[in-house]
This record gives structure tokens, C-alpha cells and sequence, in this order.
């Protein structure tokens, strides 16, 4: 079954510190994973997306690695902001034979602090 | 945000009764979706299109139809509402499948 994983749960940090949010999947086969910003009370954001021969993609603080090897994506965030406070979602793309699928992950909140 | 609008933002209605929920975009996007998001799940397809009057099913599509009779709109129809189907609703498009959706504000629909 084609399952997208992500950790931590939820995870608080101080301004300025860095973090990183893991995705595990088991999806196949494999087309592409995306990473996706969700403030409260609004739809998500594209932060990146990445496809097999691709294992880094940064978007200015945001930098995604991608392992296909493991299955392992992670989301690193440098010199964390009050405004990164949000909801942050792991996609994995599939092929299928009529187009593709996507799996949600059910996020990771994370809460930056003063 | 990219041109999506979505309308109404906010709903409550009682059980039994037919709803209506509007996607509006003005990216000329190919695709557009629906989605469902629910405390304990990854959002959750309802339904899809690929074109004027192409439509597809998702993997909750049960209880819900759509309609795309224009390239800028994607309507979504609760024929009967039932508490189940409390939920924030999402619609979203993209240029092509294997680019990067853009999602619109969402609806918080209550069904009492």
C-alpha cells in the first residue's frame, strides 16, 4: 500500500534555531515528492519538488533532500522565523497507468517561539 | 495566492440538504481538484479533472459529484450532506500532473 510517513508529530523550536522534518514512504514506483507550507486557515504552499535524479532542492531558508534509494525525504529549515509556524506536508507522487497519484502525509506542525 | 477562489469560505447545513461549493481559478490550469481535510488524515482526493467536462473520481468520491462546465470553474456538489462529510474543503490546480498544485483558501463546511 502506498503510504507517505512523516516525523516528528508536532515540534516546537526557538527563533533563530534550525530544524529538520523527516518523510518516509512507500510509494511506487516513484515519480516525484513535494513539500508543501500550510499556514492555519489557509491551503497549502509549494516549497519544492524533487524527482528521482534529484537529491537537494533548496527554496531560500527551505532545503529538501531526497534519498530514493531509503525512501527517505527530509526539510531542512535554516535561522527559523516566527512565520515558519505552519503546518508542513510531505507528497509523494506516483505513476499511474492513466496519469499519476498523490499521497498526503499528514504533516508535521511546527511551532517557532521568541 | 494563485487566482483561486473558493466560495463560500465558510457553511453550516443541516443534514439531508444538497450543497454547492465553488472553485473559481484564472491560471487557465488544465487540472483541478478537490480535496478533503480531516484531523487524523493527509489530504484527501474527492474528485479531479483534466479538461472542459472531464472529470474523474478520487479516492473519496463517495456522496459527492462534480461538474466543470467552464475551463476557470470546478464545482462541488454534496447531493444529501451528511455529518460525515463535515470537513475543510480544498480545490486546487495545476498546469499539468507532475507540477506543483496551487491551492485555493479552502471551505470549513459544518453539517449539523
Amino acid at each position: 500500500k502506498n503510504q507517505v510517513e512523516q516525523s516528528p508529530q508536532s515540534l516546537i523550536i526557538l527563533e533563530g534555531k534550525n530544524c529538520t522534518l523527516q518523510c518516509n514512504y512507500t510509494v511506487s514506483p516513484f515519480s516525484n515528492l513535494r513539500w508543501y507550507k500550510q499556514d492555519t486557515g489557509r491551503g497549502p504552499v509549494s516549497l519544492t519538488i524533487m524527482t528521482f535524479s534529484e537529491n537537494t532542492k533548496s527554496n531560500g531558508r527551505y532545503t529538501a533532500t531526497l534519498d530514493a534509494d531509503t525512501k527517505q525525504s527530509s526539510l531542512h529549515i535554516t535561522a527559523s522565523q516566527l512565520s515558519d509556524s505552519a503546518s508542513y506536508i510531505c507528497v509523494v507522487s506516483a505513476q499511474k497507468q492513466a496519469g499519476t497519484a498523490l499521497i498526503f502525509g499528514k504533516g508535521t506542525t511546527l511551532s517557532v517561539s521568541s | 495566492d494563485a487566482g483561486i477562489t473558493q466560495s463560500p469560505r465558510h457553511k453550516v447545513t443541516e443534514t439531508g440538504t444538497p450543497v454547492t461549493l465553488r472553485c473559481h481559478q484564472t491560471e487557465n490550469h488544465r487540472y483541478m481538484y478537490w480535496y478533503r481535510q480531516d484531523p487524523g488524515h493527509g489530504l484527501r482526493l474527492i474528485h479531479y479533472s483534466y479538461g472542459v467536462k472531464d472529470t474523474d473520481k478520487g479516492e473519496v468520491s463517495d456522496g459527492y459529484s462534480v461538474s466543470r462546465s467552464k475551463t476557470e470553474d470546478f464545482l462541488l456538489t454534496l447531493e444529501s450532506a451528511t455529518s460525515s462529510q463535515t470537513s475543510v474543503y480544498f480545490c486546487a490546480t495545476s498546469h499539468s500532473l507532475n507540477e506543483k498544485l496551487f491551492f485555493g483558501s479552502g471551505t470549513q463546511l459544518s453539517v449539523l
